[in-house]
């Protein structure tokens, strides 16, 4: 079984501080790992995934995710946060080894970025 | 930028009565899923669909759901009888493969049932 745990329900941070929104997760095997923002009365908007390779992988509109395998982490962060940047973020995973034709993501609960100008 | 479509943005529905949920896919991907959400709840994964059939489904896709894709561009999530726990914004996606592609989700629909 996998899992995903975000475990701050709202984040608050100045414009122009570094934010960080923290993911942890679970999975059997070797973890796929998303980040997904959702504005008001939007969709879910892919940011970036970790698949393989270098921990540290950038995203769109200057985000960046480390993936931590010893600690099962995958915080994203953001060197200075915008206003515009306020939104609804969530963390999922999916286990490569759950099975074939097993694409299904688990998603945490989501974190509410507020960025306070 | 291509993207997810789905209508209606909000359904309003009778307990038991029946609801199908459209989505528009983008159209060179291959894989098409439906996900839920009820309010202040998580993301809930319900069913994957490929080459005209069920991949993988939830404990929550049960009897009362079923999907189709119609013709070459709609995917469609059926409720045959509604019930007050239905109650959700559901979520369409698809994805070019199945195996490391990210999802790309529309805006979902609000289904309400009273």
């Amino acid at each position: 079984a996998q899992s995903v745990a975000q475990p701050e329900d709202q984040v608050n941070v100045a414009e122009g501080n570094p934010l960080t929104v923290k993911c942890t997760y679970s999975v059997s095997g070797n973890p796929y790992l998303f980040w997904y923002v959702q504005y008001p009365n939007r969709g879910l908007q892919f940011l970036l995934k970790y698949i393989t390779g270098d921990n540290l992988v950038k995203g769109s509109y200057g985000f960046e995710a480390e993936f931590n395998k010893s600690q099962t982490s995958f915080h994203l962060k953001k060197p200075s946060a915008l206003v515009s940047d306020s939104a609804l973020y969530f963390c999922a995973v999916r286990d490569l080894y759950s099975g074939a034709g097993s694409y299904q993501l688990t998603f945490g609960k989501g974190t509410k970025l507020s960025v306070i100008p | 930028e291509p993207e997810v479509t789905q209508t209606p943005s909000h359904q309003v529905t009778q307990m038991g009565q029946e609801v199908i949920l459209r989505c528009v896919p983008i159209s060179n991907h291959l894989y098409f899923y439906w996900y839920r959400q009820i309010l202040g709840q998580k993301v809930e994964f319900l069913v994957s669909f490929y080459n005209n059939e069920i991949s993988e489904k939830s404990e929550i896709f049960d009897d009362q759901f079923s999907v189709e894709r119609p013709d070459g561009s709609n995917f469609t999530l059926k409720i045959r009888s509604t019930k007050l726990e239905d109650s959700a914004m559901y979520f369409c996606a698809s994805s070019e493969s199945g195996g490391y592609n990210e999802q790309f989700f529309g805006p979902g629909t609000r289904l309400t049932v009273l």
